[in-house]
């Protein structure tokens, strides 16, 4: 079955070190997207893509990268990672089309010490 | 700023009654409006979509849509306790990503 995962699921880390989390997948989408949860402010968007080569930064895209060089994979690169940034990072895909329904990863648990 | 409305709750109703869950958007320009449900720990999964005003069913869930007054409601009857979760709406104008309000909490009691 085509699924999207996350890796790691759990990572802890120290301030100003770079971190890479990893979204992988197996629909075929277009259309890849990284958003963070914390407590009090609900999903918001980091980045989007809307295909290979193509980026967009979202909301919150201070401090964090992505680069898209095939389909089924768009890491999420936090340069210096900083306590701020600890928050649980959900991964999502969908095909192109508004009624598109979108996809969510696992999540990954990231701890900035 | 793009912005999407929820009452954080809790909302907290008998097993067997109607939660009525509300959401407000700020962009008349949204084209595309979805309801997703979250349990604790786990990721957000879609329940609801729906593009047009009026209602869409869908089992004990319905979806209501009114674009003139920019707001998007999920009923869901006969509640029971496993639907008790986070209830996220979320918003998409043309051709751009999702943008999710920051969820209900919802508690149904046996």
């Amino acid at each position: 079955d085509a699924e999207i995962t996350q890796s790691p699921r759990h990572k802890i880390t120290e301030t100003g070190r770079q971190v890479t989390l990893a979204c992988h997948q197996t629909w075929n989408h277009n259309n890849m997207f990284w958003y963070r949860q914390d407590l009090g402010h609900g999903l918001r968007l980091i980045h989007y893509s809307y295909g290979v080569q193509d980026t967009n930064k979202g909301e919150v895209s201070d401090g964090y990268s992505v680069s898209r060089s095939n389909t089924e994979d768009l890491p999420l690169t936090l340069e210096s990672a900083a306590s701020s940034q600890t928050s649980v990072y959900f991964c999502a895909s969908s095909a192109s089309g508004e009624g598109a329904t979108q996809y969510f990863g696992p999540g990954t648990r990231l701890l900035v010490l | 700023q793009k912005e999407v409305e929820q009452n954080s709750g809790p909302l907290s109703v008998p097993e067997g009654a109607i939660a009525s869950l509300n959401c407000t958007y700020s962009d008349r320009g949204s084209q595309s409006f979805f309801w997703y449900r979250q349990y604790s720990g786990k990721s957000p999964e879609l329940i609801m979509s729906i593009y047009s005003n009026g209602d869409k069913e869908d089992g004990r869930f319905t979806a209501q849509l009114n674009k003139a007054s920019q707001y998007v409601s999920l009923l869901i009857r006969d509640s029971q306790p496993s639907d008790s979760a986070t209830y996220l709406c979320a918003v998409r104008q043309a051709g751009t990503a999702l943008i999710f309000g920051k969820g209900t909490t919802l508690s149904v009691s046996s």
